[in-house]
């Protein structure tokens, strides 16, 4: 089954727009972490949130986490055209080691220019 | 400090042959995982490993799947007699041992089974 998954699955913005990604997950988490993917490439770690902490910034990402709700939102301000990407929430096991992580389906964004 | 590599990038075989896809984890770096991306999908999990050890490998497919990681060298995911259904991306990524919580992705071997 899905641990993650997020929605919208696409999602189509102008060029300094902001962009609000949703996960959704079913199982107690560690934490969750967003990773970005260009097309033909691998994945780059955008930001990693703990289950103690609500929010967190990095540049021009705000990430949320709502424990109760089991869901996290990713936002993107003032969009560029080089963040059109796949954008996938991702959660580790809550024992044992950090060993694998479980991915969403994605959300595919594109940024007008 | 260079980042996971993979190679080769682009694998074509036709059904019934072997596939051997090779990661380097970053410097430093003690543990390595292979995903599977099929077209429009997530990542799924396949198998972790640490030096000459395999700790999960749950996600690998019964048959026709290995994985290693030996004291020396590139880990390597091994696709034996391989058929149309394993056409995929396949993406490895390493962690260090005092972090594990962040996985660092290389770019990923794009197989095509003919």
């Amino acid at each position: 089954s899905q641990q993650g998954e997020e929605d919208p699955q696409a999602l189509s913005i102008q060029e300094g727009e902001n962009a609000t990604m949703n996960c959704s997950y079913k199982t107690s988490i560690n934490n969750l972490q967003w990773y970005r993917q260009n097309s033909g490439r691998g994945l780059v770690h955008l930001i990693l949130i703990r289950s103690n902490e609500r929010e967190k910034h990095s540049g021009r990402l705000r990430v949320t986490l709502d424990t109760s709700k089991k869901s996290s939102s990713l936002l993107i301000t003032a969009s560029r055209a080089a963040d059109t990407a796949s954008y996938f929430c991702a959660t580790p096991p809550i024992t044992g080691a950090n060993s694998k992580l479980t991915f969403g389906k994605g959300i595919t964004l594109s940024v007008r220019p | 400090n260079a980042g996971v590599m993979q190679n080769p990038r682009h694998l074509v075989r036709r059904r019934g042959q072997e596939a051997r896809l090779r990661c380097s984890p970053m410097k430093g770096h003690s543990h390595v995982y292979w995903y599977r991306q099929l077209p429009e999908e997530g990542l799924k999990f396949m198998v972790y490993l640490q030096k000459e050890n395999i700790i999960d490998e749950s996600g690998m497919p019964k048959e026709r799947f290995s994985a290693e990681f030996p004291k020396e060298g590139p880990s390597i995911l091994r696709i034996q007699q391989v058929v149309r259904g394993d056409s995929a991306a396949y993406f490895c990524a390493s962690s260090p041992l005092n972090k594990q919580e962040t996985q660092y992705f290389g770019p990923g071997t794009r197989l095509l089974v003919l």
